[in-house]
């Protein structure tokens, strides 16, 4: 059982450049969420959906793009990326609707230079 | 709008001591619910504990330990008897119940403990 699975786990990228990051879970769970953590800010939400074809916006959503095609998967595409978006990266997911306990993903460390 | 805070940036004991971290929370609604991660220094985050808001009662967990205390707005964590492995940065968290509130987690800013050997 892999969890939540996060991809690169490293990443390099130029001002201006785009990229997706990925998340899967193979647990079934409806709820997922990306969030950012940034040093002496704890972890700030960006997106979150409630389920496949169902997304909305969290507390730092600017700059961030997400969909939901399947339940399993749920991609942050940055489209022209900034240093300011240096950050790590946290995918979690949940099965229930009080996410009551969240299941998150290794991270994914983000630079951009 | 809710908030999370935890005051101690950063903790350093040595081995053996007790350590408290602090968290102090806001909110308006009625029901909500608490947690506390541990992400040690390989990054991950680790789920330690979650309470609802309609259960006061104190828990432990082997060296862990919680305290909540809605009347003053606290879920504090004690570490019995620290150890080196215990190194990590802790945080808290709030999730309102239902409503618009799903996938939704307010983190603190979380505290670094440092446990010297």
């Amino acid at each position: 059982n892999a969890g939540v699975t996060q991809t690169p786990k490293f990443q390099v990228l130029k001002t201006g450049q785009s990229m997706t990051l990925q998340c899967a879970q193979d647990m079934n769970h409806e709820y997922m969420s990306w969030y950012r953590q940034d040093p002496g800010m704890g972890l700030r939400l960006i997106h979150y959906s409630v389920g496949a074809g169902i997304t909305d916006q969290g507390e730092v959503p600017n700059g961030y793009n997400v969909s939901r095609s399947t339940t399993e998967d749920f991609p942050l595409r940055l489209l022209s990326a900034a240093p300011s978006q240096t950050s790590v990266y946290f995918c979690a997911s949940s099965q229930n609707p009080g996410f009551t306990e969240a299941f998150f993903g290794q991270g994914t460390r983000l630079t951009v230079v | 709008a809710q908030k999370v805070t935890q005051a101690q940036t950063e903790i350093s004991v040595v081995e053996k001591e007790d350590v408290t971290l602090d968290c102090v929370y806001e909110t308006r609604d009625t029901t909500y619910y608490l947690f506390w991660y541990k992400q040690p220094p390989s990054g991950e985050l680790v789920f330690l504990i979650r309470r609802n808001s309609f259960d006061e009662q104190n828990e432990i967990s082997g060296r862990y330990s919680w305290n909540f205390q809605k009347s003053t707005s606290s879920f504090n964590f004690t570490i019995t008897a620290s150890q080196v492995v215990d190194s990590a940065v802790y945080f808290c968290a709030l999730k309102l119940a239902g409503g618009t509130s799903y996938g939704k987690l307010t983190f603190g800013q979380g505290t670094i403990l440092t446990v010297h050997p």
